[in-house]
């Protein structure tokens, strides 16, 4: 069957810190990756997707950004932290029309 | 682009009450569309879906009906229950091979014994 990790589950960062989140996805190939980030009492925002090793697509500019060096390996970095960094991230995978599976998500907290 | 509109929030229930959320879409083409539900401090679960005009998604006594001449996806449950607390997100997804699923902004649902 086909598991997503995700971790750290929490994590509090000071600004200017790095930040690196990871999630692997296991027993499927070839999945399209995504990150969201929810903010704290707001909806879900996607951050980036990946149809493939390599392939990165940004939704929104911003202080962040992604890699995906393996096929079922996606993370999400920063070089320096902000405030408004602050959220709820949520990793994902899907192949197809048939809907996303999320990870169980990282708090993060910069101060 | 496209875009999902639910209804704000909080709605709060007396246990057993009928619930309706109410979500419409804005696409290009024929998105598969989704609810999913957050339960606190967790990540999200998909709930159910429908991927095409007229389909019924239903999952724990919850449906909802993809209503292309309205463009609606309406979650609807008979009975809710104290355990039902939780936030929804209403979602669809383009056909490109991306499959990017767009949210709405969600809507609590707090019911009371």
């Amino acid at each position: 069957s086909q598991t997503i990790h995700q971790w750290p589950a929490t994590l509090v960062q000071p600004v200017g810190s790095p930040l690196s989140l990871e999630c692997t996805v296991e027993g499927t190939s070839n999945p399209n990756l995504y990150w969201y980030r929810q903010a704290a009492g707001r909806g879900l925002q996607l951050l980036f997707y990946s149809v493939g090793i390599g392939q990165i697509s940004s939704e929104v500019p911003q202080n962040l950004s992604a890699s995906r060096p393996q096929d079922r390996q996606f993370i999400l970095s920063s070089k320096k932290l902000l405030l408004s960094d602050s959220g709820f991230y949520l990793c994902a995978w899907n192949k197809g029309v048939g809907g996303y599976t999320f990870g169980s998500g990282t708090r993060l907290t910069v101060v | 682009g496209n875009s999902v509109t639910q209804m704000e929030g909080p709605v709060t229930l007396s246990e057993e009450a009928f619930l309706t959320i109410n979500c419409t879409y804005t696409a290009t083409g024929y998105p598969s569309l989704f609810w999913y539900v957050q339960y606190p401090g967790e990540g999200l679960q998909l709930l159910l879906k429908a991927t095409k005009a007229d389909d019924k998604g239903s999952n724990k006594g919850f449906e909802a009906t993809y209503r292309k001449e309205t463009t609606s996806f309406h979650l609807e449950k008979g009975s809710v229950q104290v355990s039902d607390s939780a936030v929804y997100f209403c979602a669809l997804s383009g056909r490109d091979s991306s499959y990017k699923l767009i949210f709405g902004s969600g809507t609590r649902l707090l019911v009371r014994p």
